[in-house]
C-alpha cells in the first residue's frame, strides 16, 4: 500500500533553534516529492524534489531527497515564531491509467515559542 | 507565482441544498485539478482528480453522485456538493497543476451545513 509518513507529528521549539522534519514514503511510480507549509488556510508551496542528493534552499529553509532510502528532510534554521505551521509532505506519482495522484502525509505541527 | 482562485471562501447552507465551489487558475493553464477535503487538525484528503475535458477520477469512498466535479476548461473546475447534509461540513480545497507540475492551492472553502 502506498503511504507517506511524516515525523515527528508535533514539535515545539524556541526561537533560534534548528529543526529537521522527516518524510518517508513507499510509493510506486514516484515522480516527485513536495513540501508545503499550511498556516490557517490553504497550503503554500515550499519545494519540489525530483532528484536524489540535490539540496534545495529558500532562505532559512532547505530540503533534500534520498530516493534510495525513500525519504526527504526539511530543515529550518534559526526558527522564528512565523515558522509556526503544519508542514505537509506529499508524493506525486502516476497510477493506473496514467492518472496523476498525490499521497499526503499527516503533517508535522511545528510551534516556535519566543 | 501562479495564482489559484477559489470561491466562495465560506458558505453556510441549509440541509438538502446544493452548493457549488469554483476553482480557477488565473495565470496558467491547469490540465489537472485536485479537490481535497480537510477536517480540523487532519491532513488533506484527496477526493478526486479532475482532468480537463474528461470525467473526474474519484477516490475510494467518495460518492461521485454527491460530489459532482466539472472541469470544462483549462482554467476552471467546479465541485458541487449535492443535497448537502451536516456531515458534509468541512474545509474544501482545490489545487491546480501548472505545466512544470508544481501544485498551487486555492484558498479553500469552509462549508457549514445547518
Amino acid at each position: 500500500e502506498d503511504k507517506v509518513v511524516q515525523s515527528p507529528l508535533s514539535l515545539v521549539v524556541h526561537e533560534g533553534d534548528t529543526v529537521t522534519l522527516n518524510c518517508s514514503y513507499e510509493v510506486t511510480n514516484f515522480r516527485s516529492l513536495l513540501w508545503y507549509k499550511q498556516e490557517k488556510k490553504a497550503p503554500t508551496f515550499l519545494f519540489m524534489l525530483t532528484s536524489s542528493g540535490i539540496e534545495k534552499k529558500s532562505g532559512r529553509l532547505s530540503s533534500i531527497l534520498d530516493k534510495k532510502e525513500l525519504f526527504s528532510i526539511l530543515n529550518i534554521t534559526a526558527t522564528q515564531t512565523g515558522d509556526s505551521a503544519v508542514y505537509l509532505c506529499a508524493v506525486d506519482g502516476v497510477w493506473a491509467g496514467n492518472n496523476r495522484k498525490l499521497i499526503w502525509g499527516l503533517g508535522t505541527s511545528l510551534a516556535v515559542n519566543p | 507565482g501562479a495564482v489559484v482562485s477559489q470561491h466562495p471562501s465560506r458558505v453556510i447552507c441549509k440541509s438538502g441544498t446544493s452548493v457549488k465551489i469554483e476553482c480557477r487558475s488565473l495565470d496558467f493553464q491547469a490540465t489537472t485539478m485536485f479537490w481535497y477535503r480537510q477536517f480540523p487538525k487532519q491532513s488533506l484528503m484527496l477526493m478526486a482528480t479532475s482532468n480537463e475535458g474528461s470525467k473526474a477520477t474519484y477516490e475510494q469512498g467518495v460518492e461521485k453522485d454527491k460530489f459532482l466535479i466539472n472541469h470544462a476548461s483549462l482554467t476552471l473546475s467546479t465541485l458541487t456538493v449535492t443535497s448537502a447534509h451536516p456531515e458534509d461540513s468541512s474545509f474544501y480545497i482545490c489545487s491546480a497543476s501548472s505545466v512544470n507540475e508544481k501544485l498551487f492551492f486555492g484558498s479553500g472553502t469552509q462549508l457549514s451545513v445547518l
